[in-house]
């Protein structure tokens, strides 16, 4: 299987803050990676595929890149809404693995 | 608008089978756009795929659930299903259901989730 690292495991920062969290996969997945934001007691909400494109009604103040191995999610200017819980997940191969989450907390 | 919802008991005793049932509105499963799967997610966790299946009833499992998972889909129904056997405490977990993009294997829409239980 392909494990998926994120770091960091957990961040905290400021409303209007610059955050950038990390992705690394066991082995090239190429462009196969999306990003998803999860608020407790909810589900996921998927923010970015194929590494790099927006999904529709996500606020572009985020935004995805990498391809291979090392992929990042970059949120600009972070507003109160976006303290949450984030996960990638890697669609190269079976099984489909998510990373163990990063947690972005209010510091 | 798209919509999901997850249905069956909540409280499964050990080495009974889980049964869960996935409706969906606002798309067609017919429609090949998705793929229609399943992730889970124990208490405090991370997420974890299962599988999913495609509305021709191609199912593509997670290895290590493989011999536990059945899924179905009932394209007249608009829904999908998961059994899950010999479930244990390790399976206690929020189960949801989810359309994967056939082109970009992304899961785009899920349900809100159902918190399963495995208990005597």
């Amino acid at each position: 299987d392909i494990q998926m690292t994120q770091s960091p495991s957990s961040v905290s920062a400021s409303v209007g803050d610059r955050v950038t969290i990390t992705c690394r996969a066991s082995q090239d997945i190429s462009g196969w990676l999306a990003w998803y934001q999860q608020k407790p007691g909810k589900a996921p909400k998927l923010l970015m595929y194929v590494a790099s494109s927006l999904q529709s009604g996500v606020p572009s103040r985020f935004s995805g890149s990498g391809s291979g191995t090392d992929f990042t999610l970059t949120i600009t200017s972070l507003q109160p809404e976006d303290f949450a819980t984030y996960y990638c997940q890697q669609a190269n191969s079976f099984p489909y693995t998510f990373g163990q989450g990063t947690k972005l907390e209010v510091k | 608008q798209v919509h999901l919802q997850e249905s069956g008991p909540r409280l499964v005793r050990p080495s009974q089978t889980l049964s869960l049932t996935c409706g969906v509105s606002g798309v067609s499963i017919s429609s090949g756009d998705y793929y229609w799967g399943w992730i889970r997610q124990p208490p405090g966790k991370a997420l974890e795929w299962i599988g999913y299946i495609y509305y021709s009833g191609t199912p593509y499992h997670n290895p290590s659930l493989m011999s536990r998972v059945i899924m179905s889909i009932d394209t007249s129904k608009n829904q999908f299903s998961l059994k899950m056997t010999s479930l244990t405490a390790a399976d206690t977990a929020v189960y949801y259901c989810a359309g994967l993009s056939y082109d970009y294997r992304s899961f785009d829409y899920w349900g809100q989730g159902t918190l399963i239980t495995v208990s005597s």
